[in-house]
């Protein structure tokens, strides 16, 4: 049992170039939600999703796009990476039942330049 | 949401006990309270949810008085492995996703 995983752990991007974080979970969670935590800052939601074929926006959702096609994946499109999405991402699951506790993977470190 | 605030940062011992306090005075009726830590460069990890008066689990301890207006995280007799950052929720129901503050950073001194 896996739980939450992210890929990859590290990336380096040029500014410009887009890429895919991905997150995959295997607790059959209905919710899943991306964050991103600067330094020294708490986390900030991105988008998420209540189920398949199902996302919305978070706080923070510029430069960002999301799709749930299946329970197991939520996968992250940085669509044109800029220095300001420098960061780590988390990505988290829950149940869609009252007052379940969040679980999350152990992050991407994401450095562009 | 209910907006949380709690200190920004704490400085205990080990062997102390240590209290965290978070304020949401507009916490509303079906509003759970939860707190998650986070050790650097990890994802924040659950620790206690309550809705009102205390509960304990095998690593902390939760108190909510009456009002529900505020809730402290107890955690007894620290250890340096307790150095982490502190987050303290509020919301409910199905549709709810966790939406964090800053938090506490707590730093245990040997």
């Amino acid at each position: 049992n896996a739980g939450v995983t992210q890929t990859p752990k590290f990336q380096v991007l040029k500014t410009g170039q887009s890429m895919t974080l991905q997150c995959a979970q295997d607790m059959n969670h209905e919710y899943m939600s991306w964050y991103r935590q600067d330094p020294g800052m708490g986390l900030r939601l991105i988008h998420y999703s209540v189920g398949a074929g199902i996302t919305d926006q978070g706080e923070v959702p510029n430069g960002y796009n999301v799709s749930r096609s299946t329970t197991e994946d939520f996968p992250l499109r940085l669509l044109s990476a800029a220095p300001s999405q420098t960061s780590v991402y988390f990505c988290a699951t829950r149940t869609g039942a009252t007052n379940t506790e969040a679980f999350f993977g152990q992050g991407t470190r994401l450095t562009v330049v | 949401l209910a907006k949380t605030t709690q200190p920004i940062s704490m400085d205990s011992y080990e062997g102390q006990e240590v209290n965290i306090t978070c304020s949401h005075n507009n916490i509303a009726t079906n509003d759970y309270i939860t707190w998650y830590q986070q050790f650097p460069s990890q994802g924040p990890r659950f620790i206690i949810q309550g809705y009102k008066t205390k509960v304990t689990n095998e690593v902390a301890s939760l108190f909510i008085p009456a009002d529900r207006k505020s809730s402290t995280l107890s955690l007894p007799r620290v250890s340096l492995s307790d150095t982490a950052v502190y987050y303290c929720l509020v919301g409910a129901g199905g549709s709810y996703i966790p939406t964090f503050g800053r938090g506490t950073s707590l730093i245990v001194h040997p």
